[in-house]
């Protein structure tokens, strides 16, 4: 079954605009991690935004911020004010703890590519 | 500051050749992670380790196998190379459990 989903393989926003990717989990460990990493074409990682199951408040880090629903297991990133260098793909990620016989294993959704329009 | 290196960058194999990919880390990060990346799949996890001297399974291990001998290495090895492994190889490090991984800048292997 699949870990980590991203239903949405593509997405169009205006410039200046907010645009919310969405990513649902499943995992049966009360102790994980959520993240969400930006891949332009130029091909490497970067890492965006950090979320812990028992972090009480939703994370943020400049534009982006997470809408972390724990009892719905979803973990939105919101970018806001999008900009022409935002279009990439985005991946969701989740750690689980060992509980879950995870052993801290870092497993990706498929993506959402995102293009920024003028 | 290197970060996370793979060694290489790019190869061609032939169908049967074996190769080993090397991933190098400074960060004296505790745990590593190979996964390869094709189009439409995402990331998916091949084999991880969460400190020196052990390793796991991932997703999609079946035809690869590592190592992880010393802290900061972590090695990839294909055996019998087949056009299905033909794909971009990421490796990743982190520090603990509860921080980001850092990547580096992907092999991507061509299998003939």
């Amino acid at each position: 079954a699949q870990k980590i989903t991203q239903t949405q393989p593509g997405m169009f926003v205006q410039e200046k605009e907010a645009v919310t990717l969405d990513c649902t989990y499943d995992t049966s460990d009360p102790s994980y991690g959520l993240f969400w990493y930006k891949q332009p074409s130029s091909g490497e990682m970067i890492f965006l935004i950090y979320q812990g199951s028992y972090d009480q408040q939703n994370a943020t880090e400049g534009r982006y911020s997470l809408n972390f629903q724990k009892a719905r297991k979803s973990a939105n990133l919101v970018i806001s004010a999008s900009q022409l260098g935002d279009s990439a793909m985005y991946f969701c990620a989740m750690r689980e703890g060992p509980a879950a016989g995870g052993g801290n294993k870092l497993t990706f959704g498929t993506g959402t590519q995102l293009k920024v329009e003028l | 500051n290197a970060g996370v290196t793979q060694t290489p960058k790019f190869r061609v194999l032939k169908t049967g050749q074996s190769m080993t990919l090397l991933c190098a880390q400074d960060m004296n990060h505790e745990y590593m992670y190979w996964y390869r990346q094709d189009p439409g799949m995402g990331l998916r996890l091949i084999h991880y380790s969460v400190g020196e001297g052990t390793t796991a399974k991932g997703e999609v291990p079946d035809g690869y196998n590592v190592s992880r001998l010393k802290k900061q290495n972590f090695l990839l090895g294909l055996e019998s190379a087949a056009p299905s492994q033909t794909s971009v190889y990421f490796c990743a490090s982190s520090y603990r459990a509860n921080t980001e991984a850092f990547f580096g800048q992907g092999t991507r292997l061509t299998v003939v």
